[in-house]
């Protein structure tokens, strides 16, 4: 089974610094999905970046930007130019790719960080 | 366009007592995925529903059941309610079987006393 590991329970930066939220996983496929979720008070699981296990290149979505090893099954995400809007709950989470004949389709979390945002 | 909309948000139930929590994808969606989330955890994989049917499961036992409609929605039932299941239960919606852009609802929160 996969697991996925959050080591930090709660990281602080003050505004406009860049922070980095580190995930391991651990898998024995070679084709998956990883994702990045933001889950505010509200509770709603918002999709912030996704990186196909199969490109090589890191994947980018304006602020936010991935640090991804393959080899070392790290996944890391970079926060630029913090802004307090981005104070949340962070999931890393692993999908298996179901064209490939993986297994279960349920996405694994991680337990999450707590983002603090010092204004 | 709605996006994927739970209810009831809230809801208290004794221990023993029956729920059912209810799931409307988003527009376009066919796959409905259940997750919950327990205070401090991240959220676990209960059971996902395609074309009305389970089609993997998590590690939950059978008190925890499922329907797809034919309009992709979906329940979620929870029998013999225990302390423990108290939490957030979300739903998820995909397209088919790639599911890589999986879209959350803002959960339904059950209290179990």
């Amino acid at each position: 089974a996969q697991t996925v590991t959050q080591s930090q329970p709660e990281m602080s930066v003050q505004e406009a610094e860049t922070v980095t939220l580190s995930c391991t996983y651990d898998t024995s496929e070679s084709d998956y999905y990883l994702f990045w979720y933001k889950q505010p008070p509200s509770r709603q699981m918002i999709l912030v970046i996704r990186q196909e296990a199969y490109k090589q290149q890191n994947a980018t979505e304006n602020r936010f930007s991935v640090n991804f090893q393959k080899a070392a099954k790290s996944f890391s995400l970079k926060i630029s130019d913090s802004q307090l809007g981005d104070a949340a709950m962070y999931f890393c989470a692993y999908r298996t790719d179901m064209y490939s004949g993986g297994g279960a389709d349920g996405l694994t979390f991680g337990k999450g960080t707590h983002l603090i945002i010092q204004p | 366009d709605a996006g994927v909309t739970q209810s009831p948000t809230h809801l208290i139930k004794t221990r023993g007592q029956q729920v059912t929590l209810r799931c409307s994808p988003k527009s376009g969606h066919d796959t409905v995925s259940w997750y919950q989330q327990a205070l401090g955890q991240g959220p676990q994989f209960i059971f996902q529903y395609y074309e009305e049917e389970e089609r993997q499961r998590g590690n939950f036992p059978d008190r925890f059941s499922g329907h797809q409609f034919p309009n992709y929605s979906s329940e979620l039932n929870v029998n013999a309610l225990l302390l423990g299941d108290s939490a957030l239960y979300l739903c998820a919606s995909s397209l088919d079987f790639s599911g890589n852009t999986i879209y959350f609802g803002e959960g339904s929160w059950l209290t179990v006393v």
